[in-house]
């Protein structure tokens, strides 16, 4: 069966700061995608990045930036210069090959404060 | 890129109606579609696998007759909540893979917030 942790459910921050969340993830499959989603108030999914198990090189897209270590099954992802903007519910997601769904962490919810 | 469109936004409405919540591709086709059920604060759960043309895969603890997948063309998959109660309240989110991409991206719609009286 497959596992999704975040067990950060919510941090709380000053804007600029930089904050990362953490995602750790179990699976029997040889071949499976990483995701994150962000999920602001208003409830729809913003689709951040998506990563397969092949693929092990960080990822850098302006402040955002994600680090995949497959040697501790963690898929971490960290924002620089935290902004108001970034204030949502951050969830961390797996799927194995073929048509599966996604399995989702709990979620973090990450809180800027001005 | 793509886009789902999930239909309606927002339903309240009284106990024991039926709801029907469609889920559409814009701009590709989806041979298989996801539902999810939300409830408040809490995470995303799968509820059940919609393939075109062949009956839909319900996850463990899913009632297929309480929640009918309907995945009749390759851009529509609709997910009906039959004489729903208010524990059926919840926030239900679809997505959808297109068909001519690899390595299965998912595309989700906005989300479908329902409230049962």
């Amino acid at each position: 069966a497959q596992k999704v942790t975040q067990a950060q459910t919510e941090i709380s921050v000053v804007e600029k700061e930089d904050v990362t969340l953490d995602c750790v993830y179990e699976t029997r499959d040889t071949t499976y995608y990483l995701f994150w989603y962000k999920q602001p108030p208003s409830g729809e999914l913003v689709f951040l990045i998506r990563r397969n198990s092949f693929d092990e090189q960080n990822e850098i897209s302006g402040r955002y930036s994600w680090n995949f270590q497959k040697s501790t099954s963690s898929f971490n992802f960290t924002i620089t210069a935290s902004q108001v903007v970034d204030s949502a519910v951050y969830f961390c997601a797996l799927s194995g090959g073929g048509a599966d769904g996604l399995t989702f962490g709990k979620g973090t919810h990450l809180i800027i404060q001005p | 890129g793509a886009v789902v469109s999930q239909h309606p936004s927002r339903v309240i409405c009284k106990s024991g109606t039926s709801v029907k919540i469609e889920c559409r591709s814009l701009d590709f086709q989806a041979t298989t579609m996801f539902w999810y059920r939300q409830f408040p604060k809490k995470s995303l759960m799968l509820m059940a696998t919609s393939n075109e043309g062949s009956k839909a895969t319900y996850e463990q603890g899913v009632e297929k007759d309480k929640f009918l997948i309907n995945h009749a063309s390759l851009t529509l998959s609709t997910l009906t909540v039959t004489s729903a109660h208010p524990e059926d309240s919840s926030f239900y989110i679809c997505s959808a893979r297109d068909a001519g991409e690899s390595n299965q991206p998912q595309h989700f719609g906005d989300g479908t917030r329902l409230s049962i009286l």
